[in-house]
């Protein structure tokens, strides 16, 4: 069964530090992966997308991929308040398949 | 540039009725996917429609079926609800390639059954 883990936290961080989610993937098949925020009440956002090992930077946002290791993580840096929410890891192969969401907390 | 519809936003049924949710793709994009929230969990793969046939299906029982149209618009019908299919139903949509185009959500539709 493919699964997606995440600690769901919370994660408190202070606000301008680094924030680290981290999540791994059980089916080696996939071959895409998205980091989406997803705040109280409302619908999942698209943050990045990564479908290499290696680095993708956009903005605060870098987004790490390790095939090998079916380990992917989102760093934000300068973390705002405004980036509290639940962050939501997920996977494609045969759909997309999410893990349960680290809550994050940025304290101001 | 319209994003995700998706109608109604909110709905209240009771056990054993029927429901049937509505998606309008985001402009440019060909290919619908639905899922299930429940409170506090991931969203959880119920299908994708692409050429207005199912593609694919996760693990959901055959009394959750679909429908895509030939304007790409899609519902999601649910027979003989149960209390455990109260939860947020999202629909998604991406164009033809599934595996490397990134899924866009709609606003959701939140379902209660008492």
């Amino acid at each position: 069964q493919k699964e997606v883990e995440q600690n769901s936290g919370p994660l408190s961080v202070p606000e301008g530090a680094i924030a680290s989610l981290n999540c791994t993937y059980s089916d080696r098949g996939s071959q895409s992966f998205f980091w989406y925020r997803q705040y109280s009440g409302k619908s999942p956002e698209l943050i990045m997308s990564i479908y290499s090992n290696g680095d993708k930077e956009d903005g605060r946002f870098t987004a790490q991929l390790n095939k090998a290791s079916q380990y992917v993580s989102l760093l934000i840096r300068d973390s705002q308040p405004s980036d509290s929410a639940t962050y939501l890891c997920a996977a494609s192969a045969d759909g997309l398949t999410f893990g349960k969401g680290t809550h994050l907390i940025i304290q101001p | 540039d319209a994003g995700v519809t998706q109608s109604p936003t909110h709905l209240i049924k009771t056990r054993g009725q029927q429901v049937t949710l509505r998606c309008s793709p985001k402009s440019g994009h060909d290919t619908v996917s639905w899922y299930q929230q429940a409170l506090g969990q991931g969203p959880q793969f119920i299908f994708q429609y692409y050429e207005e046939e199912e593609r694919q299906r996760g693990n959901f029982p055959d009394r959750f079926s679909g429908h895509q149209f030939p304007n790409y618009s899609s519902e999601l019908n649910v027979n003989a609800l149960l209390l455990g299919d109260s939860a947020l139903y999202l629909c998604a949509s991406s164009s033809t390639d599934m595996d490397n185009q990134p899924q866009h959500f709609g606003d959701g539709t939140r379902l209660s059954i008492l």
